[in-house]
């Protein structure tokens, strides 16, 4: 099976902040690659699929990209909307497993 | 708008059959992988099990020897049984929704259904 792996566990940043979140997967994976943010008590919503290709509706300070079996997540400029933790999914094989969250706060 | 509605019992005791319906409405069904991943209380999310119509049905290792997921086209519904439950099933257990080509895009959730196993 896949393992993914992410860092760093939390960070907490101040509105305007750049951010980024990595991940990665212990194999190969292509591009298939997701990222989903949660907020507590809410279901996952998908932010990125295909590594890089942007959800219909998620604003533009979201993007993604991929090195050999490292994602990284940014967000270029942090709101206040965009606390909760973060995770990766690969979509490659089955199982497809996610990685441990990153738990974003806003300073 | 696509939408999941889920339900099913939220209490249960050890070795008894967790059992959860997911409901879609207002899109394709037999389009769509669709799945279930859960997620135990203050922790991260587990994949278990997917299904399509006319495709294979895929489970994860580690609950394939006790999970079944199914299809009700005719109600365009999608279903979880996890058999001889115990307090590490407990969670919550998530109806998704994924691409065409599998389930491992996962762009519309059901509402989450608590499920808490205790004697």
């Amino acid at each position: 099976d896949i393992q993914m792996t992410q860092s760093p566990s939390s960070l907490s940043a101040s509105v305007g902040d750049r951010v980024t979140i990595i991940c990665r997967a212990s194999q190969s994976i292509d591009n298939y690659l997701n990222w989903y943010q949660q907020k507590p008590g809410k279901a996952p919503k998908l932010l990125v699929y295909l590594a890089s290709s942007l959800q219909t509706g998620v604003p533009s300070r979201f993007s993604s990209s991929r090195s050999g079996t490292d994602f990284t997540l940014t967000i270029s400029s942090l709101q206040p909307e965009d606390f909760g933790t973060y995770y990766c999914q690969q979509s490659y094989s089955t199982p497809f497993a996610f990685g441990p969250g990153t738990k974003v706060d806003i300073k | 708008q696509v939408q999941l509605q889920q339900w099913g019992a939220g209490l249960l005791k050890p070795s008894e059959t967790l059992s959860l319906t997911c409901g879609v409405y207002g899109g394709s069904f037999s389009a769509y992988y669709w799945s279930w991943i859960r997620q135990p209380p203050g922790k991260g999310l587990e994949w278990i099990a997917e299904v399509n119509h006319g495709g294979p049905t895929n489970y994860n290792p580690s609950l394939k020897s006790r999970v079944t997921i199914s299809l009700d086209t005719s109600d365009n519904q999608f279903s979880l049984k996890l058999n001889s439950v115990t307090a590490a099933d407990s969670g919550v257990y998530y109806c998704v929704r994924g691409a065409t080509y599998s389930s491992g895009r996962g762009d519309i959730w059901g509402q989450g259904t608590l499920v808490t196993v205790s004697s």
